[in-house]
């Protein structure tokens, strides 16, 4: 029963460099978001979809890309780190009921990012 | 996105304590969830509540939500050293409060 996972759990990376983290979920989720979680600022909607083939932005996307070519997976794509991107990344999932109602998200465990 | 306004943003309690935190917004939800999130891993769901008014327990913890759908309270009785953690309120839109982080002083 995994759940959402992430990898990888710790990346380090230099200014300028890109990367990508990994989202799977195995409960058949029409709905996958990213957030980042910084000191003071709880969590940070990034981007989110609501279903393969769609994503939409969030609160803070600039810096980021994402795609979602399966049900399953929701890769984030850093394009060129910067060191305002060190943070804590989630991956969360849910059914999606509509615009009026979302089910509770389920989280992955994080992925810790320093760039420097 | 829709500002979800959480306090305290700390608190430092003795074991055996009850805990009172609140969430509140200018905005109308129709769900407020509250999750917790232990050091390390992802934030996890204790309470989802879905009707104005509405009173839920999990265990110790109970979650209200407000009457005028624009706020909502989690209390936790008698506190232990594993409810130590971070709390999120979150609604339907998808935002979450800044937290409130919890330390159980010994």
């Amino acid at each position: 029963n995994a759940g959402v996972t992430q990898t990888p759990k710790f990346q380090v990376l230099k200014t300028g460099q890109s990367m990508t983290l990994q989202c799977a979920q195995d409960m058949n989720h029409e709905y996958m978001s990213w957030y980042r979680q910084d000191p003071g600022m709880g969590l940070r909607l990034i981007h989110y979809s609501v279903g393969a083939g769609i994503t939409d932005q969030g609160e803070v996307p600039n810096g980021y890309n994402v795609s979602r070519s399966t049900t399953e997976d929701f890769p984030l794509r850093l394009l060129s780190a910067a060191p305002s991107q060190t943070s804590v990344y989630f991956c969360a999932s849910s059914y999606f009921l509509g615009e009026s109602y979302n089910s509770p998200l389920h989280f992955g465990n994080g992925t810790r990012l320093t760039v420097t | 996105g829709q500002q979800l306004n959480q306090s305290p943003q700390s608190m430092f309690i003795q074991e055996g304590e009850d805990v009172s935190m609140n969430c509140t917004s200018s905005s109308i939800f129709n769900t407020w969830l509250w999750y917790k999130q232990d050091p390390g891993e992802g934030p996890v769901l204790l309470i989802a509540l879905y009707k104005a008014g509405e009173l839920t327990s999990n265990g110790r913890l109970t979650a209200q939500f407000g009457i005028t759908r624009k706020d909502s309270f989690l209390n936790i009785s008698a506190s232990i050293p594993s409810d130590v953690g971070i709390y999120f309120c979150g609604s339907e839109k998808l935002t979450f409060g800044t937290g409130t982080r919890l330390t159980i002083i010994p």
